[in-house]
Formats: structure tokens, sequence, C-alpha cells
């Protein structure tokens, strides 16, 4: 089983809100973990969007808008991308990626976001 | 501004080998990790290895242990990346990435454009 579950497409309409779910293997307490978020657009590479650990351990990408945003949803051993005001250029994938206690990196399936 | 430029990439036979490199600009190179994460066509994000900001520590993924080798040049802010045995399915583009912790690991916030390695006979 993958470490880390992502739905692999989400719909929603302009100026709604989006909730990018991304599971976290039973096995792992997603607690102490960051979750890290990047959007990637057809034809460019990742960009960074924000890390989430807890309200007091989250930032945002440089020139991120504060439409985005990270949270845990910790019953359900998840995190959670919530993006608001939902524009046309919102269309995208959407990877959640976590760093493992043993030293190596696991991204989402990605979830591609539909703006219509 | 931090900029990471991939070279090196092309189209290798089963079995052959290629050197990927990705030149860093816009930042102090040794006093952060560097990341390669790679996309088969089509599909999502795999990491690939990490080597930490003083070349003392180096992981790799399960899918290219033994056969791939990262290092780093702190001299040249330049990372590599060595692919030896190459697969059918290590065809991907290879993104070189920047660790985002200072002297430390854990996540990446700067991509390259990336490398297209293509595997085929």
């Amino acid at each position: 089983q993958a470490v880390l579950t992502q739905p692999s497409s989400l719909s929603a309409s302009p100026g709604a809100s989006a909730s990018l779910t991304c599971a976290v293997r039973s096995d792992i307490n997603i607690g102490p973990y960051r979750i890290h978020w990047y959007q990637q657009k057809p034809g460019s590479p990742p960009q960074y969007l924000l890390t989430y650990r807890s309200d007091s351990d989250k930032q945002r990408g440089s020139g991120v808008p504060s439409r985005f945003a990270g949270s845990k949803d910790a019953s359900a051993n998840a995190g959670i991308l919530l993006i608001s005001g939902l524009q046309s250029e919102d269309e995208a994938d959407y990877y959640c990626m976590m760093w493992l206690t043993s030293a190596s990196m696991a991204f989402g399936g990605g979830t591609k976001l539909t703006v219509l | 501004q931090v900029q990471l430029v991939e070279s090196g990439g092309g189209v290798v036979q089963p079995g052959g080998s290629l050197r990927l490199s990705c030149a860093a600009s816009g930042y102090t190179f040794s006093n952060y990790g560097m990341h390669w994460v790679r996309q088969a066509p089509g599909k999502g994000l795999e990491w690939v290895a990490i080597i930490s900001y003083d070349v003392v520590s180096k992981n790799y993924a399960d899918s290219v242990k033994g056969r791939f080798t990262i290092s780093r040049d702190n001299s040249m802010n330049t990372v590599y990346l060595q692919m030896n045995s190459l697969r059918v399915e290590d065809t991907a583009i290879y993104y070189c990435a920047r660790d985002m912790y200072t002297n430390g690991w854990g996540g990446i916030d700067y991509w390259g454009q990336g490398a297209l390695v293509t595997v085929s006979s």
C-alpha cells in the first residue's frame, strides 16, 4: 500500500472552494510529520505551494496566495490542501509529499483538479 | 533568484549509462541538500535520491539503489546523477530540486525545468 494516497481527480466551480486530501498509510501517524504540497501545470515542473505540520508550524511558498491553505484531519490521518475562491488558473495537478524517518521521500499519486 | 538548470539528458539503450548535471545559482549552494525527482510520461512524481549539503549523507529510492549515484561539487555549485544499467522503466523527466531546509533535509522548495531521459533500443 502506498504511503500517501490522493483521489485521482476533483472538480469544482469557479469561486468555490476545493478540499484536496492526502491520506497517510494507517501504520504511520501523521501527527509529527510535515505535509508538503505542490502544483504542476502541463509541460511545467512542479511548484512549491506550502507546508503544514500544525498551526504553529506552517509556511507558504514565496508568492503563493493566501487562498491556498494547509491543514490536517487527525481522525482521518490525512493532510488537506484547501483552495478557496477557485480560479481557472488553479486547474492543475496537485501532489502531496512527506519526508520519512527512513530519510526518503514519498509522494502521493496526484489529484487532477478541474475548474469548470 | 534561485535557478536550477539540468543538462545531460538524451536517448540511451537499455543497459547503458548517462550522467545528468544540475547547475545551481542565486543562493549559497553549499548550505542546502539537493534531490533528484523523476516523472515518467503521464505519471506522477517519484523521488530518486538526495545528497546532504556537506556531501556526507546520501540516500536512494529502492528502485535505483545500486545503479544510480548522486554526487555534488560545492565549488562548482553543481549536483550530478550518474545513471548506470539503465532500464526502459527509467524513462522519465528528471528534475533537480533544492531541499528547503538549510543544513538539513526534509522538503523541496525549488525545482529545475527537468531533463528528459529516454531508455529505448
